[in-house]
């Protein structure tokens, strides 16, 4: 089955710098790759997500980045704020006409905290 | 757009008691919906899935058990709990032919 890596598990930033996190996925029929933030107490909530017939995609401050040769995808916040400190998780999905979403592999989350 | 509703948000119970906890959908129909438990610091780990009513699909054997009695409603049950039953429970909802997943906002069981 797919496995995800999460690195890191824990990310400080300063205000204003970005924030990088990456994930390696080992299943290569997995061709959809969301990003879920979480904050404390409450369920994830989906970010941004790219297609495998995509390289980049960006949505305002946040941006993803997929290399499917390596099978590896990552998330880029810049311009950080301190609310954008939670816990962010990537997860890798084989998507399809009848897709079962749910199913996904998670990664294990990181933790990114944005000091003011 | 689709919300999920989840409760009760907090519960503590003893050892053996049962467990309810329950997931309504609202903006969409017949999606697929799933139980999630969420260990500290840890991603997601899926306990059950549902494509339908009355079609439920469990990934991990363990002492929980779920119900899909209306389209919209996921039920997450136990007849006696464990202390290891003990964390934060998500019921997430997808669309078929769409990756996006939806949670609600979650319910943490406390088993004493």
């Amino acid at each position: 089955g797919e496995n995800v890596e999460q690195h890191p598990s824990t990310l400080s930033v300063q205000e204003g710098d970005s924030a990088v996190i990456k994930c390696t996925y080992s299943d290569s029929a997995s061709n959809y790759f969301p990003w879920y933030k979480q904050e404390l107490g409450k369920g994830p909530q989906l970010i941004i997500d790219i297609r495998s017939n995509v390289g980049e995609k960006k949505d305002q401050r946040i941006a993803v980045t997929l290399n499917k040769t390596a099978k590896h995808f990552s998330l880029h916040i810049t311009e950080t704020q301190p609310e954008d400190s939670a816990v962010y998780f990537c997860a890798a999905s084989p998507e399809g006409m009848w897709t079962n979403a749910g199913k996904s592999t998670f990664g294990d989350g990181t933790t990114l905290t944005v000091k003011p | 757009s689709q919300t999920i509703h989840q409760w009760p948000a907090t519960l503590v119970q003893p050892v053996g008691s049962p467990l309810s906890l329950e997931c309504t959908v609202e903006g969409t129909s017949n999606p697929n919906l799933y139980w999630y438990r969420q260990a500290a610091g840890r991603g997601l780990q899926l306990l059950f899935y549902s494509v339908g009513i009355g079609q439920i699909s469990s990934e991990v054997p363990q002492n929980l058990s779920a119900s899909r009695p209306q389209d919209r409603q996921f039920i997450l049950s136990s007849k006696k709990l464990l202390l290891s039953d003990s964390g934060f429970y998500l019921c997430g909802g997808g669309r078929i032919q769409a990756g996006e997943l939806f949670f609600g906002e979650g319910s943490r069981l406390t088993v004493l």
